[in-house]
């Protein structure tokens, strides 16, 4: 059973702070891997996509990824509370025509003012 | 453009009704899926489409039937539905290379009663 996996949290933070989410992956066949943030009552949102070892920044989003350690995290600095929502971790082996994703139970991050 | 569209936003249907949710994407993406979440759970996988072909079904139940009248549309046919079949439906589409990127659509809550 392919198995992706994060602390359900809350993770609470205060405004301004860095926030770390991490997740860990069973499946070393693994390519692609993925950082959903999702509102209360809404749909995922694509926020961050990192396929090689190390660091990917954009704006107040860095995503880590570790293959050795089957880990991958993800950082927001300079946290808002606008940030508060779940965040799911997806892997994805992406082997043939199928992109299927195996995503995790999800961390919800509490930014408070 | 990286929109997704899913209609209609709400539904409502009794067990013994027929009823299809649609998806639309004008992203070029050959990939399309259907996903069910529940609350406070990840989105699970319903079913794959890739080139408009079925290409995974995770033995969903055949009271669910999707269909893929070409690359931009998909479709979800409702039929005889439960109760506990009541849920956010989100579609999605993706390339099929390099990166798998899945884009959700805003999702059709549905409500059986």
């Amino acid at each position: 059973q392919k198995e992706v996996e994060q602390n359900s949290g809350p993770l609470s933070v205060p405004e301004g702070a860095i926030a770390s989410l991490n997740c860990t992956y069973s499946d070393r066949g693994s390519q692609s891997f993925f950082w959903y943030r999702q509102y209360s009552g809404k749909s995922p949102e694509l926020i961050m996509s990192i396929y090689s070892n190390g660091d990917k920044e954009d704006g107040r989003f860095t995503a880590q990824l570790n293959k050795a350690s089957q880990y991958v995290s993800l950082l927001i600095r300079d946290s808002q509370p606008s940030d508060s929502a779940t965040y799911l971790c997806a892997v994805s082996t992406g082997t043939g025509n199928t992109g299927k994703l195996i995503f995790g139970q999800g961390t919800t991050l509490q930014v408070k003012p | 453009d990286t929109e997704v569209t899913q209609t209609p936003k709400h539904l409502v249907m009794g067990m013994t009704n027929k009823k299809s949710l649609k998806c639309e994407q004008h992203m070029g993406h050959r990939a399309m899926y259907w996903y069910k979440q529940k609350a406070k759970k990840p989105p699970e996988l319903m079913f794959v489409y890739s080139y408009e072909k079925l290409s995974i079904n995770e033995s969903v139940p055949s009271r669910f039937s999707p269909e893929c009248p070409n690359s931009s549309l998909l479709n979800l046919h409702l039929h005889a539905l439960q109760p506990e079949d009541s849920a956010l439906y989100l579609c999605a589409s993706s390339q099929l290379r390099p990166d798998y990127e899945q884009y959700f659509g805003p999702g059709t809550r549905l409500t059986v009663t």
